[in-house]
């Protein structure tokens, strides 16, 4: 199976700082990749999903972007980040079988 | 209102008990997903299902496609069952809807 690399585990950002997450696969090639936000007493939003490198797909207007340099390497950013940005930012990849499989996560404070 | 709905949304249990959670989604699916999340957040697949019934130890997963309908089940449960269960639908080729999930605590 796969295993997701999620770093780091927590941020505390100050409001307009900038921001890189990042998101590495094992055990795959070619996966498609999706970055969610979880934000408190709410469920898993999808942000970004990409079926391969430097094809990126945004499901929502955000104040985020994001790119995939590599073939297994995910990067959510932002140049400036806002309060709301503050969350649970979780990286997947999809299985043969579709399913996903889930990083560690990041849990991200923007003070 | 959201494509896909769960409950209850807080469910505690003494250990032993039979335990149901639902979800009810709005949108056409090929595939449900039941997800679990442990208090340090990470996020585990339980099942992926299309249709009938999938069982995996203690646990069982059931899907209604009809009525668009879906529960996981846990026999005789226990404390270390306790986390957040999550119900996502795969509606297209990237799309995924989830739900607020169902925080579940067994009490020994």
């Amino acid at each position: 199976s796969q295993t997701i690399h999620q770093w780091p585990a927590t941020l505390v950002q100050p409001v307009g700082s900038p921001l890189s997450l990042e998101c590495t696969v094992e055990g795959t090639s070619n996966p498609n990749l999706y970055w969610y936000r979880q934000a408190a007493g709410r469920g898993l939003q999808l942000l970004f999903y990409s079926v391969g490198i430097g094809q990126i797909s945004s499901e929502v207007p955000q104040n985020l972007s994001a790119s995939r340099p590599q073939d297994r390497q995910f990067i959510l950013s932002s140049k400036k980040l806002l309060l709301s940005d503050s969350g649970f930012y979780l990286c997947a990849s999809q299985g043969i079988y579709n399913e996903q499989f889930f990083g560690p996560g990041t849990r991200l404070t923007v003070l | 209102k959201n494509e896909v709905e769960q409950s209850p949304q807080n469910l505690t249990a003494q250990e032993g008990e039979f335990i149901t959670i639902n979800c009810s989604y709005s949108v056409g699916i090929s595939a449900l997903h039941w997800l679990q999340q442990h208090p340090g957040g990470g996020i585990v697949s339980l099942f992926m299902l299309s249709s009938g019934k999938k069982k995996h130890g203690r646990l069982i997963a059931t899907i209604n496609i009809q009525e668009k309908h879906s529960s996981l089940h846990i026999t005789a449960s226990h404390p270390r069952d306790s986390a957040v269960y999550i119900c996502a639908v795969k509606a297209g080729s990237n799309q995924f809807y989830f739900g607020t999930g169902t925080s579940l605590t067994v009490i020994p």
